[in-house]
């Protein structure tokens, strides 16, 4: 069964520093996410992500926040310069025509 | 704007007892619903969606979900509680058509299976 992937499953960074967390969607989905949950609270959703431009985003995702598709593939987010705030789960999602799926992943601790 | 609201932070029930976690929502429209599981250190699984149709969903593991329009409700449910089905569960909404196509999540329910 096809799943949306994500690397690294744990990024240690200090605070300033950048960091790109990389996701692989599915392979037929068009619309990307990225969600973020801080721990112990809700899921957040940061940003969505169609036809290789930004449809939506949330007042989280700032000036410090970006997203690429630079290949056919990987799906980025791009946080310039990390604050301890940051440290939280960040989730990758692809979506079929209803649902989306989400991969495992990444524990930013910001430091 | 979309808001979902799950009003226990934690559920607690004797395995093989039938389980309810709550939810209701706000959106302006129609709704799609969904609920997804969080085991410790995983990502989000998902379990079920209401689109559209019969308001009583069946989705994995054995879990339904009841979607009622006029209570805004999708109370997800199971007969016979396993011990393995502890874990956080979140109910999502998301508007159908438009342009908030991102999903919206409830706090989350710590459900607690005892043995």
């Amino acid at each position: 069964e096809p799943e949306v992937t994500q690397t690294p499953s744990h990024q240690v960074t200090q605070m300033g520093q950048e960091v790109i967390l990389r996701c692989v969607p599915i392979s037929n989905h068009l619309y990307f996410y990225w969600y973020r949950q801080i721990l112990g609270q809700k899921v957040e959703f940061l940003v969505s992500f169609y036809n290789n431009e930004i449809s939506e985003k949330s007042e989280i995702f700032d000036d410090q926040f970006s997203v690429e598709r630079p290949d056919g593939s990987n799906f980025t987010l791009k946080i310039r310069s990390t604050k301890l705030e940051d440290s939280a789960m960040y989730f990758c999602a692809s979506r079929d025509l209803y649902e989306q799926y989400f991969g495992p992943g990444t524990r930013l601790t910001v430091t | 704007a979309q808001s979902v609201a799950q009003p226990e932070d934690q559920v607690n029930v004797a395995e093989g007892n039938p389980l309810t976690v709550k939810c209701t929502y706000s959106v302006s429209g129609n709704p799609y619903l969904f609920w997804y599981v969080q085991y410790p250190n995983r990502g989000l699984q998902f379990l079920l969606k209401y689109i559209t149709g019969d308001n009583l969903v069946k989705g994995s593991y054995g879990f339904e979900a009841e979607f009622n329009k006029s209570q805004t409700s999708f109370h997800l449910k199971k007969p016979s509680a396993l011990v393995s089905d502890s874990a956080l569960y979140f109910c999502a909404v998301r508007k159908v058509g438009g342009s908030a196509r991102q999903l919206t999540f409830g706090s989350g329910t710590q459900l607690t299976v005892l043995p």
